[in-house]
């Protein structure tokens, strides 16, 4: 069983769309993470939630919007699809302070 | 910003040991020096971390200069499936809900 699941894999749009990514963990974790890949391979945090409350909002502009409808889910909606929102975006899980996180295998978001 | 200096790319041989190094000339007595790899197309996976002493897990060693201002991870046998980045983070353990800060990390590729 994959422990962090995220979905769609792949996701094509146009601008101007509105998107979601689900992510979900089966792992009992208490806080969740969205994180964005960019195409210079840098690796930033978007979001983090613990127990469903809004811990962490990085400077992520309000056209995306994390929604935790209970522990075991984060998802992330995107309003108005822009170029620059192409990236891959990583949801994680761990348990709050702890020293692991678990990564999912990501989503691929490209907007044309 | 991260806190750790590494070498954008290393390569090593398939069977010898793969030693990558981190400098974290910055870092505080409460930070841990945490591992994570990244294998093309995957999510961002632990490795090892540690705070003063050595350690030792199935993956890797990790070993932390007594002034614990560099460090080293050490995959004793590289094989093919070692091909990553590997990204050297410091972070203060039990940092709550606040995720991990990734650099640019170490392209390490292992040679036939």
């Amino acid at each position: 069983d994959t422990a962090v699941s995220q979905t769609p894999k792949y996701l094509v749009t146009q601008m101007g769309n509105d998107k979601s990514i689900k992510c979900e963990q089966n792992l009992g974790h208490d806080t969740m993470y969205w994180y964005k890949q960019d195409s210079k391979k840098f690796l930033k945090i978007m979001f983090s939630y613990n127990n469903k409350e809004l811990i962490i909002n990085e400077t992520v502009p309000n056209r995306f919007s994390p929604k935790s409808p209970d522990k075991a889910h984060l998802n992330l909606h995107i309003n108005s699809l822009e170029l620059g929102d192409s990236a891959v975006y990583f949801c994680a899980s761990s348990l709050k302070g702890a020293e692991k996180l678990f990564f999912g295998s990501g989503t691929q978001l490209s907007v044309l | 910003d991260a806190k750790t200096t590494q070498p954008p790319s290393m390569d090593c041989a398939e069977g010898r040991a793969a030693n990558l190094p981190c400098n974290h000339s910055t870092i505080s007595g409460n930070e841990y020096v945490y591992w994570y790899r990244q294998i093309h197309s995957q999510g961002p996976q632990y490795i090892i971390h540690g705070l003063k002493n050595n350690e030792t897990n199935e993956m890797a060693s990790l070993i932390i200069t007594e002034d614990r201002k560099s460090s080293t991870l050490i995959l004793p046998h590289a094989t093919l499936r070692d091909t990553a980045v590997y990204y050297c983070i410091v972070r203060v353990a039990g940092g709550g809900a606040d995720g991990l800060t990734f650099g640019k990390g170490t392209h390490l590729i292992i040679q036939p």
